[in-house]
């Protein structure tokens, strides 16, 4: 069973970079096609997705482009992980953050398997 | 920007059929599959229908998914008062390149 976990600091400042990590289990990150993705929620509001990173060999990404260059994932497979890093974060970027597995075939893509997530809130 | 919109809200009472509404875009639903979450707050989404309409191992065919041109659609059947959740369509978009979320649907059972 595939499992996800998002770790990292609870609290980040205002202008300062958020950096979180999703370990992965039950499978490993180097077999297989898969899109690992970043998912975040804020508090009352509905699911944005934030990117996702490709495990092609070239690490290819995809960005939601409202977020205008600040998001960054990488993938550590030698660790099984994958990282966000989101730059110059305000109030606004306070969320639940999940990782997740997407696929991409003839189905079309879909996220198949999620993290439960973790609270990030922008505070100084 | 890229929308797909749902209602807020919907509600049924047990055993009742239940529909929530996703309607989007040629450049999203008219052009690519779309998938159903369920999501209970401060557990993990779940996946329900991929594909427009097919369901994932364990899922119970009481949820089913259809589309038509630009809008898509989830149907509950012989609702349950575990079916209490927050429900979103999601997409992938050819115009921004990105993977869209629906405004999320809240089923209330009566």
């Amino acid at each position: 069973q595939v499992q996800l976990q998002e770790s990292g600091p609870g609290q980040v400042k205002p202008s300062q970079t958020l950096s979180l990590t999703c370990t992965v289990s039950g499978t490993s990150m180097r077999s297989g096609y898969y899109y690992w993705s970043w998912i975040r929620q804020p508090a009352g509001k509905g699911l944005e997705w934030t990117g996702r990173i490709y495990t092609n060999g070239f690490g290819s990404t995809n960005y939601n482009p409202s977020l205008r260059g600040r998001v960054t994932i990488s993938l550590d497979t030698s660790k099984n992980q994958f990282s966000l890093k989101l730059s110059s974060v305000t109030a606004a970027d306070t969320a639940v953050y999940y990782c997740a597995r997407g696929r991409d075939d003839y189905n079309g893509y879909r996220i198949d398997y999620w993290g439960r997530g973790t609270l990030v809130t922008v505070s100084s | 920007q890229s929308v797909l919109t749902q209602p807020p809200s919907a509600s049924g009472t047990p055993g009742q059929r239940v529909t929530i509404s996703c309607s989007g875009s040629s450049s999203n639903i008219g052009t690519n599959t779309v998938s159903w979450y369920q999501h209970l707050p401060g557990t993990a989404p779940k996946l329900l229908i991929y594909s427009d309409n097919q369901w994932p191992s364990g899922v119970p065919d009481r949820f089913s998914g259809s589309k038509s041109d630009t809008s898509a659609s989830l149907a509950i059947s012989g609702l349950q008062s575990e079916d209490e959740a927050d429900y979103y369509c999601a997409v992938w978009d050819d115009s921004v390149n990105a993977y869209i979320f629906g405004t999320g649907t809240k089923v209330s059972v009566l």
